[in-house]
């Protein structure tokens, strides 16, 4: 299986403090994504990093990658009350070649909370 | 906001009926998904679609079928509702790498 897994399952820090999750992966991968879900809701994407990528930052967001050790880690900085969410790696199929086939596998998440 | 609907939002039914969930998107876009997810757990991908009239089944073995006639459109049936249906359903679309999912409905047998 190409499942994610992530590390820590749940996660509780002060606001204004840094938050990082990390996520370890079984075989190659053409890129790795991060989701947010709020309480009882959809996910939102947050940030995609490609494979020959080591590391991306969007807003107060920073994804590595390491594909030597088939992990990454998304930290973030400066969080707030309304960060408090589940969070989500997803890789991809590796033996997808860029056609239409496109298919993600997503890890149990980590349970983030803020505490104002 | 991602442009992608589901109805209902949530949905208590008894043993043995059968259930539609819908799932729209306005976003033109050619992929489609459906998951599964229990409360706190990973999503499960029981259905996807690639175009309209394809339609293929995901890792997650699923009593449910799924049909693709207009692209905006990709309904999920339950035949028979049994208790082990009861969960959240979470439908997605993309035109690339980034899915966009809808606000799911979250399923109830009794």
């Amino acid at each position: 299986s190409q499942q994610g897994e992530e590390d820590p399952q749940a996660l509780s820090i002060q606001e204004g403090e840094n938050a990082t999750m990390n996520c370890s992966y079984k075989t190659s991968i053409n890129n790795l994504q991060w989701y947010r879900q709020n309480s009882g809701r959809g996910l939102v994407h947050l940030i995609l990093i490609r494979s020959n990528e080591r590391e991306k930052h969007s807003g107060r967001l920073r994804v590595t990658l390491d594909t030597s050790k088939k992990s990454s880690s998304l930290l973030i900085t400066a969080s707030r009350a309304a960060d408090t969410a589940s969070y989500f790696c997803a890789t991809d199929d590796p033996s997808y070649s860029g056609g239409s086939n496109y298919k993600l596998t997503f890890g149990k998440g980590t349970l983030l909370t803020v505490n104002p | 906001e991602a442009d992608i609907y589901q109805t209902p939002r949530y949905l208590v039914i008894g043993t043995g009926k059968k259930i539609t969930l819908e799932c729209s998107q306005t976003m033109g876009h050619d992929k489609m998904y459906w998951y599964q997810q229990d409360p706190g757990m990973e999503l499960h991908l029981i259905h996807y679609s690639y175009g309209v009239n394809s339609t293929e089944k995901g890792d997650l073995s699923s009593e449910s079928t799924v049909s693709r006639i207009r692209t905006e459109h990709f309904p999920l049936t339950l035949e028979s509702a049994r208790p082990s249906h009861t969960s959240q359903y979470l439908c997605a679309s993309s035109d690339g790498y980034e899915q966009y999912f809808g606000p799911g409905t979250r399923l109830t047998v009794t």
